[in-house]
């Protein structure tokens, strides 16, 4: 069974700050990964995706792929309390189905 | 242009009723899927469809059900319901293709509590 693996949390950072997060996959043969950001009573909103390993940056935010390690992370610099959230590792398999994480939540303090 | 939309936003049920929820996709994607999240976890796959027809599911019972339209619309039917089917149930939508990333982008969900 396909599994992704994240630490709950919460995880504090005061604002300014880098917050990395981090997560964990089962699937050896899984291509495609990405960050969902979930602030509390909504839905997913996709924040990075990534493919190859390495490191992939959009504004504050930098995703970094290790398929030989099979782990994938997230760091937020800069950190704002409006970051403040839960975000959830996913990856892809078979048609298009994502295996999720069940989240780390982000409490970043003014 | 409209993203994914989901109806209705809340609604509550008793056990052993069932429920028909509703999805419209983003425009220009054709797959839709179904995720359950729980409080307190992340999304789980129900199903997709594809052309009308189911093409991948989940580990989810029977009671769980799902159709999509001619215009990409899906309804996700659940029966007899239970307790621990109270959740918040997410729509996705995702372009078919040779250009497609693979990206999913989600509706604000339906939260569902059954008593």
């Amino acid at each position: 069974q396909k599994e992704v693996e994240q630490n709950s949390g919460p995880l504090s950072v005061p604002e300014g700050a880098i917050a990395s997060l981090n997560c964990t996959y089962s699937d050896r043969g899984s291509q495609s990964f990405f960050w969902y950001r979930q602030y509390s009573g909504k839905s997913p909103e996709l924040i990075m995706s990534i493919y190859s390993n390495g490191d992939k940056e959009d504004g504050r935010f930098t995703a970094q792929l290790n398929k030989a390690s099979q782990y994938v992370s997230l760091l937020i610099r800069d950190s704002q309390p409006s970051d403040s959230a839960t975000y959830l590792c996913a990856v892809l398999s078979g048609y298009s189905t994502l295996t999720f994480g069940k989240g780390t939540m982000l409490l970043v303090s003014p | 242009d409209a993203g994914v939309t989901q109806s209705p936003t809340h609604l509550i049920k008793t056990r052993g009723q069932q429920v028909t929820l509703r999805c419209s996709p983003k425009s220009g994607h054709d797959t839709v899927s179904w995720y359950q999240q729980a409080l307190g976890q992340g999304p789980q796959f129900i199903f997709q469809y594809y052309e009308e027809e189911e093409r991948q599911r989940g580990n989810f019972p029977d009671r769980f059900s799902g159709h999509q339209f001619p215009n990409y619309s899906s309804e996700l039917n659940v029966n007899a319901l239970l307790l621990g089917d109270s959740a918040l149930y997410l729509c996705a939508s995702r372009e078919t293709g040779a250009s497609s990333t693979g990206e999913l982008f989600f509706g604000e969900g339906s939260r569902l509590t059954v008593l």
